[in-house]
């Protein structure tokens, strides 16, 4: 089973607006952690934010936010004030248990930023 | 500090061909890790190493092997190469007892024909 579901393959954004890029993930750890990488065309993993299973406020760093809904299982990323450096490849990731940093990534959404 | 480098960053293989895909760290990281990423896939998990001496196999291991001498190095090997690997890899480390955030090289492009 698919243990991260990055539902949006793709998306389109106006300069300057904020998006919400959607992940799921399927766990039957109670300790887990959730993290959101950017891959821009030059191919490098920049790691962007994490959340941790028991945070109990959502995470932010600078303009990207982490909106953890726990019960529904879901950790959205939020850009706000988007900018051309933003396009980019998106994932999602989680690492379960306290102790096992093996990754489980989605497919990733790809962040067109129009100007 | 460097980071986190592999090399080469390209690599054309012919079937059948072995190769060795270098990785190291300066950070002292425990914790490294290989990964593959396809198309549309996302990056997959193909061997881990909690230390020196220990590794472990991950969700795609087949067709590749990888030793931990040193804290610093995690090379991978490409046994026999075959067209199914060819992808992109990154390795990736981190420091145990924290986050478990993974800090990724730069990634190598492997073709094999």
């Amino acid at each position: 089973a698919q243990k991260i579901t990055q539902t949006q393959p793709g998306m389109f954004v106006q300069e300057k607006e904020a998006v919400t890029l959607d992940c799921t993930y399927d766990t039957s750890d109670q300790s887990y952690g959730l993290f959101w990488y950017k891959q821009p065309s030059s191919g490098e993993m920049i790691f962007l934010i994490y959340q941790g299973s028991y945070d109990e406020q959502n995470a932010t760093e600078g303009r990207y936010s982490l909106n953890f809904q726990k019960a529904r299982k879901s950790a959205n990323l939020v850009i706000s004030a988007s900018q051309l450096g933003d396009s980019a490849m998106y994932f999602c990731a989680m690492r379960e248990g306290p102790y096992d940093y093996k990754l489980s990534f989605g497919a990733g959404t790809t962040v067109t930023v129009r100007a | 500090n460097a980071g986190v480098t592999q090399t080469p960053k390209f690599q054309v293989l012919k079937t059948g061909q072995s190769m060795t895909l270098q990785c190291a760290q300066d950070m002292n990281h425990e914790y490294m890790s290989w990964y593959r990423q396809d198309p549309g896939m996302g990056l997959r998990l193909i061997h881990y190493s909690v230390g020196a001496g220990i590794t472990d196999q991950g969700e795609v291991p087949n067709g590749y092997n990888v030793s931990r001498s040193t804290t610093e190095d995690f090379p991978l090997r490409l046994l026999s190469a075959a067209p199914s690997q060819t992808s992109v890899y990154f390795c990736a480390s981190t420091v145990s007892g924290t986050t478990g955030t993974q800090y990724f090289g730069p990634g190598t492009r492997l073709l094999v024909l």
